[in-house]
């Protein structure tokens, strides 16, 4: 089973700097992959990237990266250029069985300006 | 626009009264998924469907009922809501191997 792990409970950044997101996750399958979501104060759900345990290359989308250290079971979420729309809840998730993802706990990430 | 389309965002109803939340997907995937979230519990699965007429339990199916008549469409219906389904929802599907993609939820609260 998938455990995902964030240990940052809430962030602050300054508008237009960089931010890390914390993630590590427990998994004993050799193939998995790792979801980044975001969820704004209005309470949908976004994908943001993805990145599977097979991949050479870190995974990137626009503003978004993932630090990927599969030694140390990590998959951190970098953040370029901070907007104040990038204030929300940031979930790092795992497929489960089932079709199902395993959450963490969230990280709320507030970007003042 | 590839989206998931969930019906309503916002119910207030009373314990007993059945009610319906609608989820339909233009992405032809073959995967949906139900949740719930809750805090401090996060989102947990309900239901899921693997394609049309294959549905199965989550881990907290207890109280719902789904149905998968048409690829594109995957209902849930409470029978008799009981104030602890007040909760978030959120609808989603997939393709095989790829990331979920959400509906906006639906906020619902039973009295």
């Amino acid at each position: 089973a998938q455990k995902i792990t964030q240990t940052q409970p809430g962030m602050f950044v300054q508008e237009k700097e960089a931010v890390t997101l914390d993630c590590t996750y427990d998994t004993s399958d050799q193939s998995y992959g790792l979801f980044w979501y975001k969820q704004p104060s209005s309470g949908e759900m976004i994908f943001l990237i993805y990145q599977g345990s097979y991949d050479e290359q870190n995974a990137t989308e626009g503003r978004y990266s993932l630090n990927f250290q599969k030694a140390r079971k990590s998959a951190n979420l970098v953040i370029s250029a901070s907007q104040l729309g990038d204030s929300a809840m940031y979930f790092c998730a795992a497929p489960t069985g089932r079709r199902a993802l395993t959450f963490g706990s969230g990280t709320r990430l507030q970007v003042q300006p | 626009e590839a989206q998931v389309t969930q019906n309503p965002r916002y119910l207030i109803t009373v314990t007993g009264k059945k009610l319906t939340v609608t989820c339909s997907q233009n992405m032809n995937h073959e995967y949906m998924s139900w949740y719930r979230q809750d805090p401090g519990l996060g989102l947990r699965q309900i239901y899921y469907s693997m394609n049309v007429e294959v549905t199965d339990k989550g881990d907290v199916p207890e109280g719902y009922k789904v149905s998968r008549k048409e690829k594109r469409n995957f209902p849930l219906i409470l029978e008799s809501p009981s104030p602890n389904q007040t909760s978030l929802y959120f609808c989603a599907s997939s393709s095989r191997g790829g990331p979920q993609h959400f509906g906006d939820g639906t906020r619902l609260s039973i009295l």
